[in-house]
């Protein structure tokens, strides 16, 4: 079974705070994902990556970045954090395309809190 | 118009009855599609996919999908209350793309 993990369940931080948000995956995936989940806005691409040290925008990449510095772990940073990026952040992974129906599978999620 | 539609609900069914979630989708250059689950406060869980026109069954659960009309949906056969959840339709074009989703209320 494919496991994704995310570094914690529930984290809060405080305005201004630099985040961290790590995530790791054990299938050998070449893609990972970082999405938010919001209340009816369902979830939002931020960042992806197809291979080591590669990363392509989403669709709302602002106060965001990412690290891939090897292919298991996809790192996710708010630079400067703010009360709008209170949200379920979620990690994902999926095999190489064109070998694959580009199934997506999800870590727990973190809970982020910002004050 | 959304790229990936789907009726928010929530769609109470009683146990033992068949569930239906729809979705339709904008772009006709769609490859494949995906049904996950997820409950309250987790994250999505991934049911099944499907690709070709038709039906695709998995245990209770049946995809269909219809490319000339754009749409791809989900039966469950005897509801049960543990189905309750949201359901989200996703849909394969050069990334996935994600519906709002659709919650599943199943009543004893």
């Amino acid at each position: 079974d494919v496991k994704v993990t995310q570094s914690s369940r529930y984290l809060v931080k405080r305005t201004g705070e630099k985040v961290f948000l790590e995530c790791v995956q054990d299938m050998d995936h070449e893609n990972m994902f970082w999405y938010r989940q919001d209340p009816g806005l369902g979830l939002r691409l931020i960042y992806f990556s197809y291979d080591v040290k590669m990363k392509e925008k989403g669709d709302i990449p602002e106060g965001y970045s990412v690290s891939r510095e090897k292919k298991e772990r996809f790192s996710l940073i708010l630079e400067s954090a703010s009360t709008n990026q209170t949200s379920m952040y979620l990690c994902a992974s999926s095999p190489l395309r064109g070998y694959s129906y580009n199934e997506q599978f999800f870590g727990p999620g973190t809970r982020l809190t910002v004050l | 118009q959304k790229e990936v539609e789907q009726n928010s609900g929530p769609l109470s069914v009683p146990e033992g009855a068949i569930a239906s979630l729809n979705c339709t989708y904008s772009d006709r250059g769609s490859q494949s599609f995906f049904w996950y689950r997820q409950y309250s406060g987790k994250s999505p869980e991934l049911i099944m996919f499907i690709y070709s026109n038709g039906d695709k069954e998995d245990g209770r659960f049946t995809a269909q999908l219809n490319k000339a009309s754009q749409y791809v949906s989900l039966l469950i056969r005897d509801s049960q209350p543990s189905d309750s959840a949201t359901y989200l339709c996703a849909v394969n074009t050069d990334k996935l793309i994600f519906g709002t989703g659709t919650r599943l209320q199943v009543f004893p």
